[in-house]
This record gives C-alpha cells, structure tokens and sequence, in this order.
C-alpha cells in the first residue's frame, strides 16, 4: 500500500493563479480530509468528504473548493491564490465509524507559497 | 476559544529525563483522544490513543480526565529519537470524522 500520496511536494503560485492540490489514498477509506498547517495556528481543517460524492467545509474553507468523485481521490483546488494561503497542506484519510480504529493516516504534504 | 490547547514549549530535556505534556480540550462532547507525533518537516503520525483509565504504550503514558476535560502525556527515559513536535488531538463524530489539533508541543532531548 502506498497509503496517502500527495501531489505536488512544494508549489510557487503567483497571487491570482489556480492550482489543484492532488490526494490519492489505497486504503479504501470512505474518510478524507484536508488540512492546513500555519506556524502557532496547528492544523485546521478545510474540508472534509464522508465518501464519493459527499463533501462539507471545515474550518477554514473560503478560497477553496473541494470535490469527490471516486473513493480514492479528493483534489483541492485553490481558485484565485492569495498570499494568506502560503502553508503546508496535508491530506488526510480514516475509516467510517463502524470500521474505525482510531487513526488518522496524513499524507506527505504540500508546501504551498503564494508570492 | 481554540478547541484543543497546548503549552507550546520548547521543552528542553537531557537524555533519559521525564517530561510531562498537557492539553486541554473545550468540546465536553468530544469522543476520542489521541497524542500525535511531528517531526520537523513531516507528516503528523499517530503516537498512541487515549483512554478515560490510562493507559501505556513503553516509556509512554497517556492520561485522560474527562471531568477537568485534560490530556496528558508522559515520557519516561526520554531518548534523542523522541526530539519532535507532540499534538494533542481530539475528535468527535458530527457529519463527518472530525479531528480537532492542537498547535503542538516541541520536545528536544539533548545529549
């Protein structure tokens, strides 16, 4: 199992520029997640899909949008970059309720700076 | 207020020190309870899950106190592999599987 990839490892946007974060998981969990991590703020999260087809907004969701085609992939789209948007943004994975076990698998990261 | 709150440190023990961490969490409905590792420039991995009797897990053990909603973290016999950032996280199911961090504690075991 590769667990959760993450695509790409670092990305310069310019302000105004669109992106899409890429997020692939093998573990067949109906859970994913995206989060970002900013220096005294720990993670927080973005949005969220409880499986295919499914999303809803986190904590932090404007400037962002989400979708959830099939099991495997949840991109994250950044629609007009701004530089409050410089992070770290980690995708992450977990099992419905009747099949979880507590954790929560993270991906690599993406190490986003928006100039 | 922040759902979870930590001590951000930095802690800064010798090698084979005790050290203790603690968290705080807002939400009486929160359900799970975990401590997570980061190290620097990676992944959050999880540590090991926290139950309302404590439990082990080797050099480490987890508290929990559901009445003064407080989570703890000890580290016995700290090792220079235990250098890393510590978050607190809690979670509870709403729509979805929700997890809520703390900003995190930075333990460096020196020498």
């Amino acid at each position: 199992n590769a667990g959760v990839t993450q695509t790409p490892k670092f990305q310069v946007l310019k302000t105004g520029q669109s992106m899409t974060l890429q997020c692939a998981q093998d573990m067949n969990h109906e859970y994913m997640s995206w989060y970002r991590q900013d220096p005294g703020m720990g993670l927080r999260l973005i949005h969220y899909s409880v499986g295919a087809g499914i999303t809803d907004q986190g904590e932090v969701p404007n400037g962002y949008n989400v979708s959830r085609s099939t099991t495997e992939d949840f991109p994250l789209r950044l629609l007009s970059a701004a530089p409050s948007q410089t992070s770290v943004y980690f995708c992450a994975s977990s099992y419905s309720r009747d099949r979880w076990r507590g954790e929560q698998y993270f991906g690599p990261g993406t190490r986003l700076t928006v100039t | 207020r922040k759902e979870v709150e930590q001590d951000p440190g930095p802690f800064n023990v010798p090698e084979g020190a005790t050290v203790a961490f603690n968290c705080t969490y807002s939400n009486s409905a929160s359900q799970s309870f975990f401590w997570y590792r980061q190290d620097c420039r990676k992944e959050p991995k999880l540590l090991m899950s926290v139950y309302s009797s404590g439990n082990e897990d080797g050099r480490f053990t987890a508290q929990l106190n559901r009445a003064s909603q407080y989570i703890s973290l000890l580290i016995r016999d700290s090792k220079l592999s235990d250098s890393a950032t510590y978050l607190c996280v809690v979670n509870r199911f709403n729509t979805g599987n929700q997890f809520y961090f703390g900003t995190g504690t930075s333990l460096t075991v020196i020498p």
